[in-house]
C-alpha cells in the first residue's frame, strides 16, 4: 500500500494555465506538507497543515493555494502558471509535529512550457 | 548565510572506500538533526537521525557537534548502491519544519 500518494506524477502545461496536484496519506498522520525541489535540487518547504489548519506558510506567491479537506488530504492549486514554477513538488506527512516520522510522496514533476 | 550548508560534491569514490560528508547549520537553537538519502528522480528517505552522543547504523556513523553547529556522516566500505544524494536536514527551533541542505552527491564506482 502506498503511504503518501501524489497525483499526477508528471504534469506538462502551458504558461498561464491553472493546475492542481493532489496528495493523500493513509498513515493516520495529522500533519501534511508541500515541498518544492527546483532544478538545483534544493528542497524547500512551502506549506504545512495540522488537522486541516494551516500552520506554516512560507514566502510563496499567492498564486499557490493549498487546501486540506481533511487530515488525510492536502491539495495544491496553482494559478497562472509561470516558467519558474517548473520543479518537482513533494508532499509529505508526519504524526503531529513528530519530525521523526516524516514520509514523502514520490513527487509530481511539473513542467511549464 | 544559508540555514543548512553542505559541500555539493560530487564525491567520486571507489567501492570499499570510506567517505565523510559535513554539514553546518545556522540556528544554534535547532533541536533535531537527520540525514536523508535521495536517489535520482525519487523522493527523499530518512537514512538516520543524528544524536548528540553520535550514533551508528551498520556502515553509517553520524556525529553532531552543537558547539560548532556541525553534523557529519561517515560511510565505511562504500557500496555501488550507496550512490545517491545525501541531504543534511535540521529542525529549526522557531518552526516545526525540516530545513534541507542542498545535498551532497556521492558516486561509488567499481
Amino acid at each position: 500500500d502506498t503511504a503518501v500518494s501524489q497525483t499526477p506524477k508528471y504534469l506538462v502545461t502551458q504558461m498561464g494555465n491553472d493546475k492542481s496536484i493532489k496528495c493523500e496519506q493513509n498513515l493516520g498522520h495529522d500533519t501534511m506538507y508541500w515541498y518544492k525541489q527546483d532544478s538545483k535540487k534544493f528542497l524547500k518547504i512551502m506549506f504545512s497543515y495540522n488537522n486541516k489548519e494551516l500552520i506554516i506558510n512560507e514566502t510563496v506567491p499567492n498564486r499557490f493555494s493549498p487546501k486540506s479537506p481533511d487530515k488525510a488530504h492536502l491539495n495544491l492549486h496553482i494559478n497562472s502558471l509561470e516558467l519558474g514554477d517548473s520543479a518537482v513538488y513533494f508532499c509529505a506527512s508526519s504524526r503531529g509535529r513528530n519530525l521523526y516520522g516524516y514520509t514523502f510522496g514520490s513527487g509530481t514533476r511539473l513542467t511549464v512550457v | 548565510r544559508k540555514e543548512v550548508e553542505q559541500d555539493p560534491g560530487p564525491f567520486n569514490v571507489p567501492e570499499g572506500a570510506t567517505v565523510a560528508f559535513n554539514c553546518t547549520y545556522s540556528n544554534s537553537a535547532s533541536q533535531s538533526f537527520f540525514w536523508y538519502r535521495q536517489d535520482c528522480r525519487k523522493e527523499p528517505k530518512l537514512l538516520m537521525s543524528v544524536y548528540s552522543s553520535g550514533n551508528e547504523d551498520g556502515r553509517f556513523t553520524a556525529q553532531l557537534n552543537r558547539a560548532s553547529q556541525y553534523i557529519s556522516l561517515l560511510i565505511r566500505d562504500s557500496k555501488l548502491s550507496d550512490s545517491a544524494t545525501y541531504l543534511c536536514v535540521v529542525n529549526m527551533e522557531y518552526g516545526n519544519k525540516l530545513v534541507f541542505g542542498a545535498g551532497t552527491i556521492l558516486r561509488v564506482k567499481s
